[in-house]
């Protein structure tokens, strides 16, 4: 069965640090890839997606992910974490055999201290 | 323009009864996904519907239905409530198949 792993599952960062959020699939066919945030009382956010093309793409925020076919991983990343990006963060995969069903792993808690 | 609305917001159910749940997408967006998240399992995907179609549908038992309108709208119906049940039902609809989806905000069901 198609499977998300997020590898992290709480990560705690100082303000300015920068971040990487691992995101492996178990599919090696055409996927389309996301990242969503949850902020703390809010809704789920897209931060990006990634359908074909550059395999590097960028989002909202200062994100940015990359997407590595042979590794099936689509790892999250910042330069430069802020307060405010205290969340919880989950990548998502539609498996496009799957039907437009997104899969998401298990979610990243990301606290980050001023 | 307004997101995915979802009602109602906070919903407190009895064992052994049935609930409905409503979203309504963006407007324009023909597709229509319902999730489950919990504690313990994560966001689970419940069904999608396309143009008043149920597209693909998720590993729930039959006690957990949808259906979407012509009007895009979609409601999904729980029936003979467990405790397992209470979670956070989250509703998104995307303007086409595969998408990137918006999310509501979602209806927090208790079951006791």
């Amino acid at each position: 069965a198609q499977s998300v792993s997020q590898h992290n599952h709480h990560v705690i960062l100082s303000e300015a640090a920068s971040l990487e959020l691992g995101c492996n699939y178990s599919y090696g066919g055409t996927v389309n890839l996301f990242w969503y945030v949850q902020y703390p009382g809010q809704h789920l956010q897209l931060l990006l997606k990634y359908f074909s093309g550059d395999p590097l793409v960028k989002g909202i925020k200062g994100f940015e992910a990359e997407f590595i076919k042979s590794k099936f991983s689509f790892n999250l990343r910042k330069p430069s974490v802020q307060w405010s990006d205290t969340a919880e963060y989950f990548c998502a995969v539609n498996f496009n055999q799957a039907g437009t069903a997104l899969i998401f792993g298990k979610g990243t808690t990301l606290s980050v201290s001023s | 323009k307004a997101g995915v609305t979802q009602t109602p917001r906070y919903l407190i159910k009895t064992r052994g009864q049935q609930v409905t749940l409503s979203c309504s997408p963006i407007s324009g967006h023909r597709s229509v996904s319902w999730y489950q998240q919990t504690p313990g399992q994560g966001l689970q995907f419940l069904f999608e519907y396309f143009s008043e179609t149920q597209r693909n549908k998720g590993n729930f038992p039959g006690r957990f239905s949808g259906r979407q309108f012509s009007n895009s709208r979609s409601e999904m119906n729980v029936s003979t409530l467990e405790l397992g049940d209470s979670a956070l039902y989250l509703c998104a609809s995307s303007l086409m198949q595969g998408d990137g989806y918006t999310f509501g905000s979602g209806t927090r069901l208790t079951v006791v």
